[in-house]
């Protein structure tokens, strides 16, 4: 199975100020089409997940533009380019590649 | 509009059966894989089962060791997931999410989950 592992677990962050989340990957996610099957969630306090970045770097519908997916390899991350009070949460990864799919274990993001 | 609402959860004894209903709107059902994802309370998200958008394929984590069941009657836009010989720790919120392709992909829409609870 693939595993992942994300770091930090959790992220103090203040506001206007830029964050990462790291999640690495015990095997590449990288498909026979060029594209990693790699996503980012959050699960924002009391909602249900949602998708944030999908194959590695591409922004889902409605997503701002402050939110950013970049690696390669065995190593992804997530920037927020400034942090708004509105993106606390949980971040998640998840590999769609090989099944059994896998999520990491979630980095809780707040604010300080 | 994608709309995804499950149900069917609620307080079941260990050993005993429970399936998950999962009514989908707002999309072509037929032409998309669905994901059950679960939650146990205060825990992150974990993936348990995915089946391909005609139902020829189905796949399963690990720990599911057989006792559940994903299937769909596309003719009723409607996935569920019958789950068997319950234990404790199959306790969480269960959602039902829609892949981006016919075949499994990323998850680009989620239900609000329903709440399975296994206890005597």
């Amino acid at each position: 199975d693939i595993v992942l592992t994300q770091s930090p677990l959790t992220l103090p962050v203040t506001p206007g100020e830029p964050a990462s989340i790291s999640c690495r990957s015990s095997q590449s996610p990288l498909h026979d089409n060029g594209y990693n099957y790699l996503d980012w969630y959050v699960q924002k306090p009391g909602q249900s997940p949602q998708l944030l970045i999908y194959l590695g770097s591409h922004r889902a519908s409605g997503v701002p533009d402050r939110f950013s997916g970049s690696g390669s390899g065995t190593e992804f991350t997530l920037k927020i380019s400034r942090v708004e009070a509105e993106d606390v949460g949980v971040y998640y990864c998840m590999q769609v590649l090989q099944t059994p799919f896998t999520f990491g274990p979630g980095t809780k993001v707040d604010i300080k | 509009q994608v709309h995804l609402v499950e149900s069917g959860g609620g307080v079941v004894q260990p050993g005993r059966s429970l399936r998950l209903s999962c009514a989908a709107s707002g999309f072509t059902f037929n032409t998309h894989g669905m994901h059950w994802v679960r939650q146990a309370p205060g825990k992150g998200l974990e993936w348990v089962a995915v089946i391909w958008s005609d139902g020829t394929n189905k796949y399963y984590a690990d720990f599911v060791n057989g006792r559940f069941t994903i299937s769909r009657d596309n003719s009723k836009n409607t996935l569920y997931l019958q789950m068997d010989s319950l234990r404790a720790e199959d306790t969480a919120i269960y959602y039902c999410a829609r892949g981006h392709d016919i075949l499994a992909g990323f998850l680009d829409n989620w239900g609000q989950g329903t709440l399975v609870t296994v206890s005597a």
